[in-house]
Order: structure tokens, then C-alpha cells, then sequence
């Protein structure tokens, strides 16, 4: 298995707080993606990075911010939770060799927010 | 921006007869094409991958072909096993665009 570690796996929490999920990973990839993945939705882009500080927007990255500052770790937060950001969200890596390296998921954090 | 569809929704195939997803896209620059498996409670997993130069490609049980003149692109599963139940997602890319469309998913059950 790719060396992705998401964290917290599981999270319950209240409309209006920040959440910040954490993605870390061991294999000194360069890209580093993170994914919702609703019923009926597959799984939907929110942000990616391409390297320490380099970020940019994917198909639903309203209500989201990313932070990389490291190249093992990517962070995603919710400045101030809705329920609609309930969902089950995914870390993703790779390569990027300049002929899209495969992607690698981690695990997932199940987000519930009440 | 790339659409892609994935049909059907949901597959039950008898243990050891086979199945076959299909893929199609709408950006004709798109040339990479990834298959991935989603067990419950896990995340996807990559089973087998094309790129646009090749029309078909095998790994065991596993097959991929492309039809890059309309645009679409199928799993072939023989053979199958109750382990192959699961939810297989496609996707696209296009080089140098170093992201992902996934299609909807199909959810794969394996009657014994």
C-alpha cells in the first residue's frame, strides 16, 4: 500500500466550527490531491498541490482551503462547517512525472457535521 | 472542462461468468485512463491502467480496451470471484493536466 496516512479517520462535529483534516504521506511524491466522494457523485476534485506552497482550485473547492508546507503533508480545512460538506473525504499522490503518474488513495475521514 | 459517464450503476454477474463496465468521455485530448477498486470502508484502489497509444491491455483476469475514436473505454472482469464484488470507479486525464474526472461508479456483486 502507498504510505498515505489520513487523519482523523472518523469526525463528528457542529455547523459553524473549523475542521482541518490532515493528509500525510512517506513516498516524496509531488502531488497531492484531495477528493469528496458523495453518493451518486463519484469522487469530486476540491484542491491539489504540485509541490510546497503550490496549490490550485479543483470542480468544488468553494468552502475549502488548503496548506502544504511541507511535501508529506496537505491540509484541508473548513474554515466554518455546513452540513453539505458532510461526506467522506480522500488524500490522494502522486508522481506526476509529466505523464500523470498514477494516483494512490489513502484511506478516507468520514466527516459528519450536525 | 472532461465529463465522464459510467454505466451501469450496478452490476450482479454469477460467480465465474463475466462483467463488463463501460466509460465514455467527452474531451477528445483526454489519453490516460485508469480503472480503480473501492472495497467498503477503504479507498480506491488502481487495478489497471491505458494510456491512449494502446487499444487494449491485460492483467490476468483484468482487461481494458479504448476506443479512442468514440470516446469510450470498458472494464472486462472474467472469470469473476466473490472477491471481485466491490464498487469500480473510471477516470480520464489529459497530459499535463495532472488531474483526475472520475466517472459515477458501478457497484459489482458476484452471485455465488
Amino acid at each position: 500500500d502507498a504510505g498515505i496516512t489520513q487523519s482523523p479517520r472518523h469526525k463528528v462535529t457542529e455547523t459553524g466550527t473549523p475542521v482541518t483534516l490532515r493528509c500525510h504521506q512517506t513516498e516524496n511524491h509531488r502531488y497531492m490531491y484531495w477528493y469528496r466522494q458523495d453518493p451518486g457523485h463519484g469522487l469530486r476534485l476540491i484542491h491539489y498541490s504540485y509541490g510546497v506552497k503550490d496549490t490550485d482550485k479543483g470542480e468544488v473547492s468553494d468552502g475549502y482551503s488548503v496548506s502544504r508546507s511541507k511535501t508529506e503533508d496537505f491540509l484541508l480545512t473548513l474554515e466554518s462547517a455546513t452540513s453539505s460538506q458532510t461526506s467522506v473525504y480522500f488524500c490522494a499522490i502522486s508522481e506526476g512525472t509529466g505523464f500523470l503518474g498514477p494516483q494512490h488513495f489513502g484511506d478516507g475521514t468520514r466527516l459528519s457535521i450536525l | 472542462g472532461e465529463n465522464v459517464e459510467q454505466h451501469p450503476s450496478t452490476l450482479s454477474v454469477q460467480e465465474g461468468d463475466s462483467a463488463v463496465i463501460k466509460c465514455t468521455y467527452s474531451d477528445s485530448a483526454s489519453n490516460y485512463f485508469p480503472w480503480y477498486k473501492q472495497e467498503l470502508g477503504k479507498g480506491p484502489q488502481l487495478i489497471i491502467d491505458i494510456r491512449s497509444n494502446v487499444g487494449e491491455k491485460k492483467d490476468q483476469r483484468i482487461a481494458v480496451t479504448l476506443n479512442k475514436t468514440a470516446k469510450h473505454f470498458s472494464l472486462h472482469i472474467t472469470e469473476t470471484q466473490p472477491e471481485d464484488s466491490a464498487v469500480y470507479f473510471c477516470a480520464a486525464s489529459n497530459f499535463g493536466n495532472e488531474k483526475l474526472t472520475f466517472g459515477t461508479g458501478t457497484r459489482l456483486t458476484i452471485i455465488p
